[in-house]
Formats: structure tokens, C-alpha cells, sequence
């Protein structure tokens, strides 16, 4: 149990769908977060919000639109995707965005476009 | 920005050390975080440095030298399930984001 559960663990669509990510933390934090994490390549920043707010928009292609109904969730809503998008999407969650504060994770969810 | 090193795989056997390395050259610094990835799992937090030194944690370690913009994590007694992935990350002096390292893979052999 880690505290932040990400649905669905594995994903394939095409490009043409439309589908969402989502994530769910458990501890009570105030920020969360998406990054992206393509194989031998560092964890790219997404998305971050705080309270709700949206704070970090890495320049992020608009077909990736997130959204934080509560401080509890957040979601990635993905439209007319493209082969590079495959990934694994990881989402993270922290006590606020104090420098000291270390991330949770999630399992993360493995994207495949076809 | 953050430039961020370190070593692709690394293979070490059962009850050895290993020691990974991390070099790093920021436009800030704000602590430096290690984070173990098992193959299909999430990232878990293993330690925080900010100021130069050794921490100390059980069986892991982890040194940072600022004036160097270098940090290790030390892997003793080394055992099969620390076969992993280990990423190193920047936190930047200005804000709160963390960039990664492309992460090492340490295999742990018997």
C-alpha cells in the first residue's frame, strides 16, 4: 500500500480515443503531481498542483489536459495521443511543495498508443 | 536547469557493495533526494541530503559534496531485492521541482 493507487495499471488506446488516468492519494497531502517516465530517460515534471490550484505546466502538449477535482485526486485526461506518448504516466503526491518535502508515488500507469 | 549523471547498470554480488554515483550541475541547489524504483513499481523515497556529508540509513548511505555538485549512494551488504533501479534527484534553490537522473540499474547477483 503506498498510499497513492493510480487506475488503470496498464492502458492501450489509439490515437483517435479519448481516455482518462486517474489517481487517488491517501495521506492527507496538499500537492500532487504527474511525470512522465520513458524508458532510459529521467522522469520529466507534467503537472503539479497545490491546493487544488495548478502551479506547474511544464509545456506540456495540449492533448494531455490534468485536472484536481479535490486535494485527494487528480487526473489526466488524454486525447489523440501519438506512438512517442508511450509511457509509463506516474503520479506523486506530497505534504506541499516545501524544498525539504519528499515525494509518494504511485505505481504508475503503463500507456501504449497504437 | 539541472544536468543530471549517472550510471546506466551496475552489477554487484550478493553481500558486496556497491557504490553509485551522482554528478549534478544546476543553477541551484536546494537538496539532493534518492529514490529506489523496483522493475514495475513506484519510485520510493531512500534519503535526503542538503548539507555536505554522510547520512547514514541501516544498510544504505548517501554523501553529498555541493562544492563538487556530486552525491553517492552506498549499498552494503548487498541483497537480492536491492536489485533496482536507483534515481537521483535535484531539488532547484528557487523552487520546489525535482529533475531526475536517467537512473541505474543495479543488478544483484548470487
Amino acid at each position: 500500500e503506498t498510499g497513492v493507487t493510480q487506475t488503470p495499471r496498464h492502458l492501450v488506446m489509439g490515437m483517435t480515443n479519448k481516455k482518462s488516468l486517474k489517481c487517488e492519494q491517501h495521506l492527507g497531502h496538499n500537492a500532487m503531481y504527474w511525470y512522465k517516465q520513458s524508458a532510459k530517460k529521467p522522469l520529466e515534471l507534467m503537472f503539479v498542483y497545490s491546493l487544488e490550484e495548478r502551479v506547474e505546466n511544464n509545456s506540456v502538449p495540449s492533448r494531455f489536459s490534468p485536472e484536481c477535482p479535490n486535494s485527494s485526486h487528480l487526473f489526466l485526461h488524454l486525447h489523440t495521443l501519438q506512438p512517442e506518448d508511450s509511457a509509463l504516466y506516474l503520479c506523486a503526491s506530497s505534504q506541499d511543495l516545501g524544498i525539504d518535502t519528499e515525494a509518494f508515488f504511485g505505481q504508475g500507469t503503463r500507456l501504449t498508443v497504437v | 536547469g539541472q544536468n543530471i549523471d549517472q550510471p546506466t547498470e551496475m552489477t554487484a554480488t550478493e553481500g558486496a557493495i556497491v557504490q553509485i554515483n551522482c554528478t549534478y550541475q544546476t543553477s541551484g541547489f536546494n537538496g539532493l533526494f534518492w529514490y529506489q524504483q523496483h522493475a514495475g513499481e513506484a519510485p520510493t523515497f531512500l534519503s535526503y541530503n542538503v548539507l555536505d556529508g554522510l547520512e547514514e540509513k541501516g544498510r544504505f548511505s548517501s554523501f553529498l559534496s555541493r562544492s563538487k555538485g556530486y552525491s553517492y549512494l552506498l549499498l552494503k551488504e548487498l541483497q537480492m531485492k536491492d536489485s533496482a533501479s536507483y534515481l537521483c534527484a535535484v531539488r532547484d534553490r528557487d523552487d520546489y521541482k525535482l529533475s531526475f537522473g536517467a537512473g541505474t540499474t543495479v543488478t544483484v547477483r548470487a
